[in-house]
């Protein structure tokens, strides 16, 4: 079985500073990955998504994430962070091929410091 | 296009009541869901379809049922809301297997 792991329960930055949201995954093969984010009291809106090829992606409101299959990661970057970047964040890992659903980390709660 | 919309929004039961929760999809899925997110424990399914007439126990499946009653929508029942039960509610659909998931805006439940 899959699983998710966000070592970050909450993150601090500075409005401006880059940010790292590092997610690590269990699963045997290369799964799909996905970050979404979740702003109060919203719904999950999806940032990127991995399912093969080029491992750095890129994708809205100028967050990338880089696959790393040796370190079995997905961390979540940004050079520079905005105000409206506050927010949780999660990690999702999925099996391809498979209908049943997809695995979620716990999250990192992420504060902006004007 | 609506996306995945649910209602309602926000709802407050006594222990015992019994309720249904309402999901739609305009996006022609095939796979829905409905997952509850509690504090610091991330998303967890309680059931899916993966398709119109099928029905999936999830992580989380006891004190609900679900019923995929065409291929827009997907509701959950709760015969007997417990406090336990007391949660924020999304459903979700995707195209097909394992692709992205699209959420709806969420139902935020009490129960007393």
């Amino acid at each position: 079985a899959q699983s998710v792991t966000q070592p970050d329960i909450h993150i601090t930055v500075s409005e401006g500073a880059s940010l790292e949201l590092r997610c690590n995954y269990s699963y045997g093969a290369t799964p799909y990955l996905f970050w979404y984010v979740q702003s109060p009291g919203q719904g999950l809106q999806l940032l990127l998504k991995y399912f093969s090829g080029d491992t750095l992606v890129q994708g809205i409101k100028g967050f990338e994430a880089e696959f790393k299959r040796s370190q079995s990661s997905f961390n979540l970057r940004k050079p520079s962070v905005h105000w409206s970047d506050a927010a949780e964040y999660f990690c999702a890992v999925g099996a391809p091929g498979s209908a049943r659903q997809l695995t979620f980390g716990s999250g990192t709660q992420l504060t902006v410091l004007p | 296009n609506a996306g995945v919309t649910q209602t309602p929004k926000f709802q407050v039961l006594k222990t015992g009541q019994s309720m249904t929760l309402q999901c739609a999809q305009d996006m022609n899925h095939n796979s829905m869901y409905w997952y509850r997110q509690d504090p610091g424990m991330g998303l967890r399914l309680i059931y899916y379809s993966a398709s119109e007439g099928t029905t999936d126990k999830g992580e989380v499946p006891n004190g609900y049922n679900v019923s995929r009653l065409n291929k827009r929508e997907f509701s959950l029942r709760l015969e007997s809301a417990a406090p336990s039960q007391t949660s924020v509610y999304f459903c979700a659909s995707n195209p097909g297997t394992a692709r992205e998931q699209y959420f709806g805006p969420g139902t935020r439940l009490t129960v007393t």
